[in-house]
């Protein structure tokens, strides 16, 4: 069963544009964290954000959460072709500690 | 190893086959956890394993999915009578500990069930 579900569900941009990811969320959380993966294989771990926490910054990346709307955004400054990729939110339901995943964001950036 | 392992990278089989995929999780991480994934979906949780034991198989789909730790390091998921159903990519992860820390995964295998 879904526990996230990130919005959109797929994002078209130009190279050096901000993109916006948005997860949501059903239950309590201990953390959340936010993955990469290129060509549908091995997911790349970008950001971890515990449940107190309200926000991270890891280079060009910005991630939000807000427990009370039950929901995160990751922000991807200044983006690159490279950046092209599916993005997941992963979240711990019932604070299970188990990483659960929602269908991800498609992100096209064009050069 | 530097990071998480899985072999092989891509496994055909026959309907009805065995089959084995193994993971070699970060040394010292003593979480593991098994991932299925089909084509435009997000991972699958499967089982996770805290240290030798399996902690929760509640995602396994049947009881022809079983997973081992023996050792509390690498883990084997073995696949029962196969069907074209079981078709993916199994994706294994491994965690320091549980609790908040960061999951990271492997390049996975793609099981494809002829």
């Amino acid at each position: 069963s879904q526990q996230g579900e990130e919005d959109p569900q797929a994002l078209s941009i130009q190279e050096g544009e901000n993109a916006t990811m948005n997860c949501s969320y059903k239950t309590s959380i201990n953390n959340l964290q936010w993955y990469r993966q290129n060509s549908g294989r091995g997911l790349v771990h970008l950001i971890l954000i515990r449940s107190n926490e309200r926000e991270k910054h890891s280079g060009r990346l910005r991630v939000t959460l807000d427990t009370s709307k039950k929901s995160s955004s990751l922000l991807i400054t200044a983006s690159r072709a490279a950046d092209t990729a599916s993005y997941f939110c992963a979240t711990d339901p019932g604070g299970s500690y188990i990483p659960t995943f929602g269908r991800g964001t498609s992100l096209i950036v064009h050069p | 190893g530097a990071g998480v392992s899985q072999t092989p990278s891509n496994k055909v089989t026959e309907k009805g086959k065995y089959v084995e995929l193994r993971c070699d999780p970060i040394s010292g991480h003593t979480a593991l956890y098994w991932y299925r994934q089909s084509l435009g979906q997000g991972p699958e949780f499967l089982i996770y394993f805290q240290g030798t034991g399996a902690a929760d198989d509640s995602g396994l789909p049947n009881d022809r999915f079983f997973a081992v730790r023996p050792e509390g390091s690498v883990s084997t998921l073995k696949i029962q009578r196969t069907e074209r159903g079981d078709s993916a990519v199994y994706l294994c992860a491994s965690s320091l500990m549980v609790g908040n820390t960061e999951a990271f995964f492997g390049q996975g295998t793609r099981l494809t069930v002829v």
